[in-house]
């Protein structure tokens, strides 16, 4: 069964600097990836995924990612963050075979300060 | 543009209770499930189900129960509401397949007293 760890609970970060949210997983096969963010009393909304090819990825809202096989991760990262990007960030890992329902991290919340 | 629906949005049970978190889709999917969202633990799986009369349990089922019998709703029940049950509640779907995204609702915010 595949898994997900997302080390840090809270990240703090004033708006213009840069952001990593960090993002490890666990399974034996190709994982397909993805990241979703769930702004304060909302649903979650995709940001951006990874299935296979070239290993950094672009999404929405300016977000990238970086899959690193041999580190197992998927790291999320922003250049410069805005105020409206505070939100909680959840890492998901879908099994390329079996389960039909990805597994998700306990998620990542980030403040951003003025 | 409804996607995922989920009603009510707000609901306080007393313990013993019990209640139907209703969840509709209109994109035609064939995957829907339901977690639990709870502080620090992220999002738990409840049920999924894979397609019209298939359900299975996730990480949490006890005193949940699913059914499906179409493909557009997937009602949660609660058979005998208990306190630790509180959570914000989101149903989600997707088209068949491990590399299709999923689709939330908004949530259903469940206390119970």
């Amino acid at each position: 069964a595949q898994s997900v760890t997302q080390p840090d609970i809270h990240i703090t970060v004033s708006e213009g600097a840069s952001l990593e949210l960090r993002c490890n997983y666990s399974y034996g096969a190709t994982p397909y990836l993805f990241w979703y963010v769930q702004s304060p009393g909302q649903g979650l909304q995709l940001l951006l995924k990874y299935f296979s090819g070239d290993t950094l990825v672009q999404g929405i809202k300016g977000f990238e990612a970086e899959f690193k096989r041999s580190q197992s991760s998927f790291n999320l990262r922003k250049p410069s963050v805005h105020w409206s990007d505070a939100a909680e960030y959840f890492c998901a890992v879908g099994a390329s075979g079996g389960s039909y329902i990805p597994t998700f991290g306990r998620g990542t919340s980030l403040i951003v300060h003025p | 543009n409804a996607g995922v629906t989920q009603t009510p949005k707000f609901q306080v049970l007393k313990t013993g209770q019990s209640m139907t978190l209703q969840c509709a889709q209109d994109m035609n999917h064939e995957y829907m499930s339901w977690y639990r969202q709870d502080p620090g633990m992220g999002l738990r799986l409840i049920h999924y189900s894979v397609g019209a009369g298939i359900t299975d349990q996730g990480e949490v089922p006890n005193g949940y129960n699913v059914s499906r019998s179409t493909t557009e709703d997937f009602p949660l029940r609660l058979l005998s509401a208990a306190p630790s049950q509180t959570s914000v509640y989101f149903c989600a779907s997707s088209p068949a397949g491990a590399k299709n995204i999923q689709y939330f609702g908004a949530g259903t915010r469940l206390s119970v007293l």
